[in-house]
């Protein structure tokens, strides 16, 4: 079985400040590796993902993950937010070969001005 | 494509009702997914079907809850009799079947469901 662990439940931030978004995850097989964005009154939409590869993988609108196999982690980052930034961010992973995408609690991201 | 679509977008019901919620996944997706969100329990796998065969309802809470697919072009997931703890988002997401590349999953908007 998987199981996704998003250490903060909320992260507020200042507008041009950095960013990271933490993730850990366990499974007893190889997995993909997942970042979705969740805006107010949306359903999710896929930021970026890792399949295989380079470790770091990025997204169009500058956000970064680098895939840490040893750690078991799958961290987010941006190195400024702007305040359009601000939503609920879920990691997620699915087992090779699976067709069942585990999502971790989600991570608010609030950025002020 | 427009997407995966649920209807309603909102729905407001009292205790005991029957509810049935609604998703049009996008065409030649073989994957169909339903999700329950709530702020205790985030993203909750419900159930998921494979060319319109119910895989896996391990995740259905309780016998009050069922899904269908009738074909591939729509799901439903009915509530009866529906309980103020089923309030919740729900979501119905859809997926491509294929190699690594496909298990992205497109999301609709949702039904945020409210049971009095």
């Amino acid at each position: 079985a998987q199981s996704v662990t998003q250490l903060d439940s909320q992260v507020p931030v200042f507008e041009e400040a950095p960013v990271e978004l933490r993730c850990n995850y366990s499974s007893s097989v190889s997995v993909y590796l997942f970042w979705y964005v969740q805006y107010p009154n949306q359903g999710l939409q896929l930021l970026l993902k890792y399949l295989s590869g380079s470790t770091l993988v990025e997204s169009i609108n500058g956000f970064e993950a680098e895939f840490n196999k040893s750690q078991t982690s799958f961290h987010l980052r941006k190195p400024s937010v702007h305040i359009s930034d601000t939503a609920e961010y879920f990691c997620a992973v699915i087992p090779t070969g699976g067709f069942k995408t585990i999502f971790g609690a989600g991570t608010r991201l609030f950025v002020k001005a | 494509d427009a997407g995966v679509i649920q209807s309603p977008r909102h729905e407001v019901t009292e205790m005991g009702q029957e509810v049935t919620l609604r998703c049009k996944p996008i065409s030649g997706h073989d994957y169909l997914f339903w999700y329950r969100q709530t702020m205790m329990r985030g993203l909750e796998l419900l159930i998921y079907f494979n060319n319109n065969v119910p895989i896996d309802d391990s995740g259905m809470p309780e016998d009050r809850f069922s899904a269908k697919m009738p074909n591939a072009s729509f799901s439903t997931l009915k509530i009866q009799p529906s309980e103020p703890r089923d309030s919740a988002v729900y979501f119905c997401a859809s997926s491509p079947n294929g190699g690594p590349t496909n298990e992205k999953l497109f999301f609709g908007s949702g039904t945020q469901l409210s049971v009095l």
